[in-house]
């Protein structure tokens, strides 16, 4: 099974960009997403197909995907930014969803 | 308004079994492929299981192949999740999610809130 690697967390002051990585292998070609998920919540769509936002995630968020490494880009962070973040691919050789081990993003 | 929600969580001894339901509201599941995940106390998200569009086939993460099974009732617009032998490591929080594979890419749109499911003695 394709395996995701991302940094257990990240520390970022206010108003900074904080920047979180998954990697894995060759994962520029393939479609990246990425989820918040806040204490006591359920996860969130923050970004998909790489680049792309849902409705009502705000422009701070992107993203990109190249070579070995996709990043999720949260610029002027806030308090309220903080979470834990988790990408996500499809595994097309088993044919399921493949999550990476999360993100701790801590605003100091 | 799309709306996932779980119930049928609760407290079972090892090598008991439950029952999750997911009632979809909001589209119908017999056009979107439906996902179990769970996330154990204080770790990581974990995919279960995934029933596709068709209901043609179930997938499963090894750890609970041939012990959960996924299935559907398009009737009812409802997915469930039939867990047996249950183990303590199967302690989790279990969330139902649309997969959404219209754009050609699949990713996980909506999701329940979650439902606890606590394996103990």
């Amino acid at each position: 099974s394709y395996v995701l690697t991302q940094p257990p967390s990240v520390s970022v002051a206010p108003g900074q960009t904080a920047r979180i990585t998954c990697g894995g292998n060759n994962i520029g070609i393939r479609t990246v997403h990425w989820y918040r998920q806040k204490p006591g919540q359920a996860p969130v769509l923050v970004l998909y197909d790489d680049t792309d936002r849902p409705s009502g995630i705000p422009e701070r968020f992107s993203g990109s995907n190249s070579g070995n490494t996709a990043t999720l880009a949260i610029s002027r962070v806030e308090a309220g930014d903080e979470a834990d973040f988790y990408c996500q691919v499809w595994d097309v050789s088993s044919d399921h969803v493949v999550f990476g081990g999360g993100t701790k993003l801590t605003v100091l | 308004e799309v709306q996932l929600v779980e119930s049928g969580g609760g407290l079972v001894h090892p090598g008991g079994s439950l029952r999750l339901s997911c009632a979809a509201s909001g589209f119908s599941v017999s056009i979107y492929s439906m996902n179990w995940v769970r996330q154990a106390p204080g770790k990581g998200l974990e995919w279960v299981a995934y029933i596709r569009r068709e209901a043609s086939e179930e997938y499963y993460v090894d750890a609970v192949t041939g012990r959960f099974t996924m299935s559907r009732d398009t009737a009812k617009n409802s997915v469930y999740l039939q867990m047996s032998s249950l183990r303590v490591e199967d302690t989790a929080v279990y969330y139902c999610a649309r997969l959404n594979h219209f754009s050609g890419s699949r990713r996980l749109d909506y999701w329940g809130q979650g439902v606890l499911v606590t394996v103990s003695s």
